[in-house]
This record gives C-alpha cells, structure tokens and sequence, in this order.
C-alpha cells in the first residue's frame, strides 16, 4: 500500500514564528488532506488539496503531485495551533492513508 | 447544524463484552468510515460503506462488525474477538464513495478494564 511519511515528527515554537510542516508519499494520489487534531481529539478539517497551493488565514498548503510530496506553512503562530497535524491520503475506493502525525508545540 | 455525532464520549467495557460504538451524520452524505486510533499513532481504516446496505473492509477489520441499514447510521461493534480493543475510534463521512473531502466526528474513547 502507499506509505506517508510527515516530517518533523515533533516541533516546538515560540509564539509568533513560522514553520513548514512535510508530508512526503510514496504513490500518486486522488485526494489530500490536512488535519489539525486539537487536545480533546477532534479532528478538524485544513485542507482538502490533491495538486497546487491553498490558503486560509495563516495557513497555507502546497501539493506537488508529480513530486509526490505535501507542504503545510503556518505563519504567525498561536498556542491555539498546538496539536497534531495529520496528512491523509486517498488512492482509491475513497480510503484514507493516514501518516504518524506532526506534534506541534507552541509556546507563549 | 449538520454534522456527526458519536456516542457515547467515553466508553467503559470488561474484557470479553461485545461494545457498540454509535455514529449519526445529517450532512446526507453516501459514504461513512471507521477509524483506530491508537497513542501517538495516525488513524487506520476498520470499516467503510458507500452505500446504504454495503460495507467492506479496511486495514484492520478483524474483531469488528458493522451495519449500514440507514444512510444516516453507522454502528460499529467492538467483539470480544478484538485482541487489544482499547482506543480512540472516530467516525468520518464523505459525500460520495469516490474521491471526496471527509469529514470527522468527535471520537469516542473505549477503554476495556
């Protein structure tokens, strides 16, 4: 099956600094997808971005598909954006290849 | 407000006892998932339904069942053949069986004493 690798798997921040979140697969894909995973287990929807960029707010998200790899960027950060950022993947029959996850740490 | 609900929060079993797990969604979408979700893991498939009346397998299905008699219902059943079934389970549901946005469930925490 397809593999997903996220990179870092931990990251710790200052409030206010940027960072680049990774996710790196191994297949071509019909759907992607970022996740925010909040302390209480919900997951919360990002982004839906099987090719080119998106933003919202202060998230952004590259998909280079030919490359087979995945950018999350999160400017300006807050310690609300504290958790586990997911990358999931589709390939086919609508199912979802989730990788371990980035645990992002951002303090005040 | 349209979206899925999953009861209950927080799950309590002895070993050896069947455990159904609810999930309900309004958002009148085709397709709905069940997920694992072990500590400092990513999720992984158990079951999933396209349609009402249909479900298949996922990664790790065995020691669940599951049942898709309504296209708003996706009960799942923990068995007593699940060997290590204490986790996280999450519930998801996408508008259609093909390549689609899905959307998540608060989870429900079963715990297995």
């Amino acid at each position: 099956g397809i593999q997903v690798e996220q990179s870092p798997p931990d990251l710790i921040l200052q409030e206010g600094a940027n960072s680049t979140l990774r996710c790196n697969f191994s297949d071509s894909v019909n759907n992607l997808q970022w996740f925010h995973q909040n302390p209480w287990g919900q997951l919360i929807n990002l982004f839906y971005i099987p090719s080119g960029t998106k933003q919202n707010g202060r998230l952004s998200a590259t998909t280079v598909a030919t490359e087979r790899y995945s950018l999350l960027y999160i400017s300006s950060s807050q310690t609300t954006d504290s958790g586990v950022y997911f990358c999931a993947l589709e390939t086919s029959g609508s199912r979802l290849t989730f990788g371990e996850g980035t645990q992002l740490t951002v303090n005040p | 407000d349209g979206g899925i609900t999953q009861s209950p929060k927080y799950l309590f079993r002895k070993e050896g006892q069947n455990v159904t797990l609810s999930c309900e969604q309004n958002l009148n979408h085709d397709a709905m998932y069940w997920y694992r979700q072990d500590p400092g893991q990513g999720l992984r498939l158990i079951y999933y339904s396209q349609i009402v009346n249909d479900f298949q397998k996922g990664d790790i299905a065995e020691g669940y069942s599951v049942s898709r008699e309504k296209k708003e219902s996706f009960p799942l059943t923990v068995t007593s053949a699940q060997k290590n079934p204490t986790a996280f389970y999450l519930c998801a549901s996408s508008m259609s069986g093909g390549p689609g946005e899905q959307f998540f469930g608060p989870g429900t925490r079963l715990t297995v004493l």
